[in-house]
């Protein structure tokens, strides 16, 4: 699996919008970008995926670079209950496969 | 939607005793269950990938006569760490891949499992 890169901590204002990056220069044709969070004392959380086209649900948008080798996940209206790790992870979209999860970056939302 | 559920969400035992963990997925068939652990401020860290009616996939480093696994049915895996000492104190967290559907590859975890040996 592609390696990740993500700044190990951001703060956001709540209520604005909370950006927050991954690169993965390395990733293949046939990985995808997949997003989880974890709050603290719990397990993690997925919140979006994406393979080339930006994605939205009803927690968040996946905005990917044309050349794929860099996302980034946007939480439109940060709350408090947003303060998370949050991980970005490249891999084939297979069963079986394992996820490996990097450091992550641990978002502050501040009232 | 998909549910895992962990059994105990904590559990404080003597240095040299074992304790089992259950994960179960409640609404799905899980052939695949992943186990990791986390220690405090780090992040997660694969042990094994468990199939059912087969025998685990260990990451190295992690012993498999210390942390047994076994996943008996599609719905429930079980870690053993056998002869628990202080240093296998952790968060140990279990997920499984939910879904066959629009290809989507999304894990759902348990809750975790707190372990403190004393």
């Amino acid at each position: 699996d592609a390696k990740t890169t993500q700044p190990p901590s951001m703060d956001c204002a709540e209520g604005r919008a909370a950006n927050l990056p991954c690169n993965h220069s390395t990733i293949s044709g046939n990985e995808y970008v997949y997003w989880y969070r974890q709050i603290h004392s719990q397990g993690p959380q997925y919140i979006i995926h994406g393979l080339k086209n930006n994605e939205t649900n009803e927690m968040a948008s996946l905005i990917i670079t044309e050349d794929r080798k860099s996302s980034t996940l946007i939480l439109p209206h940060a709350t408090l209950r947003d303060t998370a790790v949050y991980y970005c992870i490249v891999r084939v979209n297979t069963g079986g496969f394992k996820t490996i999860f990097g450091a992550g970056t641990r978002l502050f939302v501040k009232a | 939607g998909a549910v895992v559920s962990q059994h105990p969400s904590w559990v404080i035992c003597k240095s040299g005793t074992s304790v089992k963990i259950e994960c179960r997925s409640l609404d799905f068939q899980a052939t695949t269950m992943f186990w990791y652990r986390q220690f405090p401020k780090q992040s997660l860290m694969l042990m094994a990938t468990s199939n059912e009616g087969s025998k685990a996939t260990y990451e190295q480093g992690v012993e498999k006569d210390k942390f047994l696994i076994n996943h008996a049915s599609l719905t429930l895996s079980t870690l053993t760490v056998t002869s628990a000492h202080p240093e296998d104190s952790s968060f140990y967290i279990c997920s499984a891949r939910a879904g066959r559907n629009s290809g989507a590859n999304v894990l759902t975890f348990g809750a975790g499992s707190r372990l403190t040996v004393l």
